[in-house]
């Protein structure tokens, strides 16, 4: 009962350093997003995929990239990583229903 | 522009007693509203849910209530228990148009059960 896999759990880069955010799911869920939780924040979407070859942005974009490689798989991109994207990132599916989303267990990323 | 709020960062509560966490929402283009838990390290779970066309659901310990006209919500643990302890998030589900099934989270409020 896998759900949704992140990788890695935790990441440390320097400021302009690149990095992907791994996220799968096995729930053939057609919907995927990208969160991230700091504190008094809450979590705020970033980017979502809601199916297969499509993706739009969310709540605070600037900074990402994503990739709906295929219907399992939605990859979160840093292309240079700033101190302000230090946060927990959560990578969720879904297909509708009243109970939401599937969150993964999220990435601890920090920025130096 | 804060659609969905939850005003109060933190509750503490001795075990055995009521918790009441509180939520408010500025957006009448919600159709389900949720609350999730979080425990340290992990990533959000759900907890229970309420449909829009309703003013309460109860899940053993868990009831949430609705109030359509003050734009609240509520989550009561009755009788609150020290593994209850974590961060508590409500959302609430987008209708319609192109932001269906889309969650938005409030801040996240930190309850604390004390034994």
């Amino acid at each position: 009962n896998a759900g949704v896999t992140q990788t890695p759990k935790f990441q440390v880069l320097k400021t302009g350093q690149s990095m992907t955010l791994q996220c799968a799911q096995d729930m053939n869920h057609n919907s995927m997003y990208w969160y991230r939780q700091d504190p008094g924040m809450g979590l705020r979407l970033i980017y979502y995929s809601a199916s297969e070859g499509t993706t739009d942005k969310g709540e605070v974009p600037n900074g990402y990239n994503v990739s709906r490689l295929n219907k399992r798989e939605f990859s979160l991109r840093l292309e240079s990583a700033a101190p302000s994207q230090t946060s927990v990132y959560f990578c969720a599916s879904s297909e509708g229903g009243r109970y939401g989303y599937t969150f993964g267990s999220g990435t601890r990323l920090t920025v130096v | 522009d804060q659609q969905v709020k939850q005003n109060s960062p933190s509750l503490s509560v001795q075990e055995g007693r009521i918790s009441i966490l509180n939520c408010d929402y500025t957006n009448s283009m919600f159709d389900y509203f949720l609350w999730y838990k979080k425990y340290p390290a992990e990533g959000p779970t759900f907890l229970i849910s309420i449909s829009s066309i309703k003013d309460k659901n109860e899940d053993g310990r868990f009831t949430v209530f609705l109030n359509k006209s003050a734009k609240h919500l509520s989550l009561h643990i009755v009788p609150s228990q020290p593994g209850d302890s974590a961060v508590y998030f409500c959302a609430a589900r987008s209708a319609g148009g192109t932001s269906y099934g889309k969650l938005t989270f409030g801040q996240g409020t930190i309850l604390t059960v004390h034994p």
